[in-house]
This record gives C-alpha cells, sequence and structure tokens, in this order.
C-alpha cells in the first residue's frame, strides 16, 4: 500500500506570494491534517479534513486554508506569505474514525520564503 | 489547556538504554504516541499507548505512562547508531467519529555516542 505522498518536496517562494500544497492520503483513509514544523516551534496543528469538511482547526491566521476533495486528496494553500511561514508542511493521514485514530505522515513539504 | 512537555536533548552511548520522558498536561487524552523523525523525512509513528494502560513493550521498545503524574516515557533498550533522530510524545484526543487532533510536544533530539 502506498504511504502519504506530498507534493512538491521543496519550494521556494518570495513574500507576499501565495502557494499551495498537496498532500495524497494513503488509499482509504478519509482524514488529512496538516501541521507546521519550525525549529522555534516545534509542530503545530494546523487544521484536520475528513470528507471534504473541515473538522478541527488550530490557531493559524486566516492565510492559511485547505480543502480536500472527493477523493480525500487534500490542499493547503498560503496566503501573502511571510517570512515566519518558512518551515516544514506535513500532513498525516488516518482513518478518520475509530478510538485509536493512528496518523501516518508524509515526508513533508519544505518551503523557504524569501 | 492542552501542552506536551520534553527535554530538548539526549545523549547515550552505544548500547545503554535510553529513556525519553514527556509530559502533558490535559487528562482527557485517549492515546499517547511516541514519533520518531530522522533528518529530512516526516514523522514515522513508533509505538502507541492507550490512556487506561500502564506500559506497553515492543521489541526494544517499552512505553511506561504514570497516568496520575501525567508523565509517559520511552525506553530504548541497546541503543544503536540508527536510533539517532528526534523523539516526538504526542497525546490524542480523538473519540469515535471526532477530530483526531493531536497535541506534539517539543521532540527530543537523541544522539548516540561510541
Amino acid at each position: 500500500k502506498a504511504g502519504v505522498t506530498q507534493t512538491p518536496r521543496y519550494l521556494i517562494k518570495t513574500r507576499g506570494q501565495q502557494v499551495t500544497l498537496s498532500c495524497s492520503p494513503i488509499s482509504g483513509h478519509r482524514s488529512v491534517s496538516w501541521y507546521q514544523q519550525t525549529p522555534g516551534q516545534g509542530l503545530q496543528f494546523l487544521f484536520e479534513y475528513f470528507s471534504e469538511t473541515q473538522r478541527n482547526k488550530g490557531n493559524f491566521p486566516g492565510r492559511f486554508s485547505g480543502r480536500q476533495f472527493s477523493n480525500s486528496r487534500s490542499e493547503m494553500n498560503v496566503s501573502t506569505l511571510e517570512l515566519g511561514d518558512s518551515a516544514l508542511y506535513l500532513c498525516a493521514s488516518s482513518l478518520g474514525s475509530g478510538r485509536n485514530n493512528e496518523q501516518f505522515f508524509g515526508p513533508g513539504t519544505r518551503l523557504t520564503v524569501l | 489547556g492542552e501542552d506536551v512537555e520534553q527535554s530538548l536533548f539526549l545523549s547515550v552511548r552505544e548500547g545503554d538504554s535510553s529513556v525519553i520522558n514527556c509530559t502533558y498536561t490535559d487528562s482527557s487524552s485517549t492515546y499517547l504516541y511516541w514519533y520518531k523523525q530522522e533528518p529530512g523525512a516526516g514523522l514515522q509513528l513508533l509505538t502507541y499507548i492507550f490512556s487506561n494502560m500502564d506500559m506497553k513493550q515492543d521489541q526494544r521498545l517499552t512505553v511506561l505512562l504514570n497516568k496520575k503524574d501525567k508523565h509517559l516515557s520511552l525506553r530504548i533498550a541497546d541503543t544503536q547508531t540508527g536510533d539517532s533522530a528526534i523523539y516526538f510524545c504526542a497525546e490524542s484526543f480523538a473519540g469515535y467519529s471526532s477530530a483526531s487532533k493531536i497535541i506534539f510536544g517539543s521532540g527530543t533530539r537523541l544522539s548516540i555516542r561510541p
């Protein structure tokens, strides 16, 4: 079974631009969660999508948004990029129901904002 | 509030046991996880423990949970150079059909010395 894939793996943007990251979950998984990882703040939860609906949200500004398609693939968008948005963005997929929602992580997209 | 704390660094000699500690604040968590992150990679789930268990052993890994003190530990027996990584403790608040929100600690960087 293929794992979680994220594209692109690396991205360089400049301040003010916008960016879209993509995540393909494990086949059969309906939940996709997004995390931001930085050296200073660690791993922070952005949001979770389940069956095309945002089910949970972390404490990030509205510049960070996402969506999920009917095939469970998810995209994350960041508008008006700031230097502080430079980070590794990780996506994780899970079945999305049941008591142990074990999450499987992709390799991440490393975003650098210049 | 929800908070998970870990020490940032641990150095052990090859062949010794490593013990990585974690404390959490929210007693409503259902599952507690240990993830491993190697350089340039995403997170890999190592093991998890349900919050009503005290201990779980899986080959070289032993997880101990003290729910009264909200303390979780991961013991790695016979530590090898391949165990060098950052280890994240995480707690989950997932339940049936609820959002799979996971709160991560800051990670403990384990280094192995010869």
